[in-house]
């Protein structure tokens, strides 16, 4: 267990529509990355937030937007879903600035379906 | 943008034979981190090396980072069933690991 908790475990939703997903970090840790892991495109970063700050962006679309909330944890938003989108999305935490030398720890993940 | 390619894509080995990942990078890496993913689990961190040369080991397993700080690979020794699962590689785009790339990831197959 990585102290790390993501809700739901899986998704299954229609085209268009739109979820949110919940990463909850370990204790202590102030920085938050969201990957999207698929068959095709492997463990593609999307972003990361620091102390509620957003830090850096990957290859995120605009129909996907996140959030760190206060209490550290954060939800990644996904809109006008599309069949590509069905993915594993893993939320990762780390302590400090995301400076180097800083491992990543790994929620389990959520399975999105889109039908 | 930063690439990393591992090699190969995928092995198959009988147990107790050796197993040897390679890890490419398109730029020069500030330090390098290895993950293991267990079939149906999530990343999990195994090692950072951060000098150039750089050999680590952990039990049967074996890390090294490039003189160019280039590549890296992992070699395991005398392959268990527990070993199966997917390895990859990652490093900091632009020197900062807010943004880490991961490689192409090998995945590991172990049979008796």
């Amino acid at each position: 267990d990585s102290g790390v908790t993501q809700t739901p475990k899986h998704l299954i939703t229609a085209t268009g529509q739109r979820v949110t997903l919940r990463c909850s970090p370990r204790s202590g840790d102030l920085s938050v990355y969201w990957y999207q892991q698929s068959l095709d495109q492997g463990l593609q970063f999307l972003i990361h937030y620091y102390n509620g700050e957003e830090r850096a962006k990957g290859n995120i679309l605009e129909r996907f937007s996140a959030q760190q909330f206060p209490d550290l944890h954060s939800e990644l938003n996904l809109s006008s879903l599309e069949l590509g989108d069905s993915a594993l999305y893993f939320c990762a935490s780390s302590g400090g600035q995301g400076a180097l030398w800083n491992e990543q720890f790994f929620g389990p993940g959520t399975r999105l379906t889109v039908l | 943008g930063q690439q990393v390619m591992q090699i190969p894509q995928y092995q198959h080995v009988q147990e107790g034979e050796d197993f040897t990942t390679y890890c490419n990078s398109s730029t020069t890496l500030s330090n390098i981190q290895w993950y293991k993913q267990r079939p149906g689990g999530h990343p999990v961190f195994l090692i950072q090396l951060v000098k150039s040369g750089e050999v680590k080991k952990q039990k049967r397993l074996t890390f090294q980072f490039g003189e160019a700080k280039k590549n890296s690979s992992l070699h395991i020794t005398a392959t268990q069933t527990t070993d199966v699962g997917t390895y990859f590689c990652a490093g900091p785009d632009g020197g900062t690991a807010s943004k880490l790339t991961f490689g192409t990831g090998t995945r590991l197959q172990v049979t008796l």
